[in-house]
């Protein structure tokens, strides 16, 4: 079963230029998260999809932050502009449902994000 | 919000050793799990579990919920077990995001 596909790996850009990143959940997984994990720290939710709905975007700064879920299976994640504390790296999980032993995340390998 | 804490910090193991990791949190859970966050920062799943033991290999969990610890243990460690730890948990009426405590670092050498 491939697991959760993350792309680009790295990315460095300069402060107030944008950025894109990408992810391929498990198949069939219904629920996606976009977290955050600056070094040193646990990684902390950005958004959490359910299909292709937001479930809880609270703590995305929507001022600069924005992602979707078309058709409910990849999701993007943007910055525009970027600062230089967005620098981290940015984890993208999937689980079959939210909650319960089906709701088990796993994690893509990370998009390794600094910003000059 | 729910508190999750790990200790200890840091450890620093010989080959061969054995080690326990703990994890507190503030509030009943109805998820947790243990991770594995490798050199290359992917996080690999260990264990979900919300209550009772369960083990894999060289690696057991327990996790009594009526006290909100659960303990991550490390027997006869390699070199391929550093990294970084983390307990994560949510609780469903707060929603189903995971709460990562900070993570033990574990450094085990030849």
């Amino acid at each position: 079963e491939a697991g959760v596909a993350q792309s680009p790996r790295y990315k460095i850009i300069e402060k107030r230029q944008s950025v894109a990143f990408w992810c391929n959940p498990i198949s069939g997984h219904a629920t996606l998260y976009w977290y955050q994990q600056i070094l040193g720290q646990g990684p902390k939710l950005l958004i959490q999809f359910q299909n292709n709905g937001v479930v809880d975007d609270s703590q995305l700064p929507k001022d600069r932050f924005s992602a979707e879920r078309l058709k409910g299976v990849d999701s993007t994640l943007k910055i525009q502009p970027a600062k230089l504390e967005d620098s981290a790296v940015y984890l993208c999980a999937s689980s079959a449902v939210a909650g319960g032993p089906g709701g088990i995340q796993y994690f893509g390998a990370g998009t390794r994000l600094s910003v000059l | 919000g729910i508190q999750v804490e790990q200790s200890p910090p840091d450890l620093i193991l010989q080959e061969g050793a054995n080690s326990t990791l703990r994890c507190n949190f503030s509030d009943s859970v109805n998820n947790l799990q243990w991770f594995h966050q490798n050199p290359w920062g992917q996080l690999i799943n260990l264990f979900y579990i919300p209550s009772g033991t369960k083990q894999n290999g060289r690696l057991s969990a327990t996790t009594v919920a009526t006290e909100r610890y659960s303990l991550l243990y490390i027997s006869s460690s390699q070199t391929t077990d550093s990294g970084v730890y983390f307990c994560a948990v949510f609780l469903f009426r707060a929603g189903t995001a995971l709460i990562f405590g900070k993570g033990t670092t574990l450094s085990v050498s030849s």
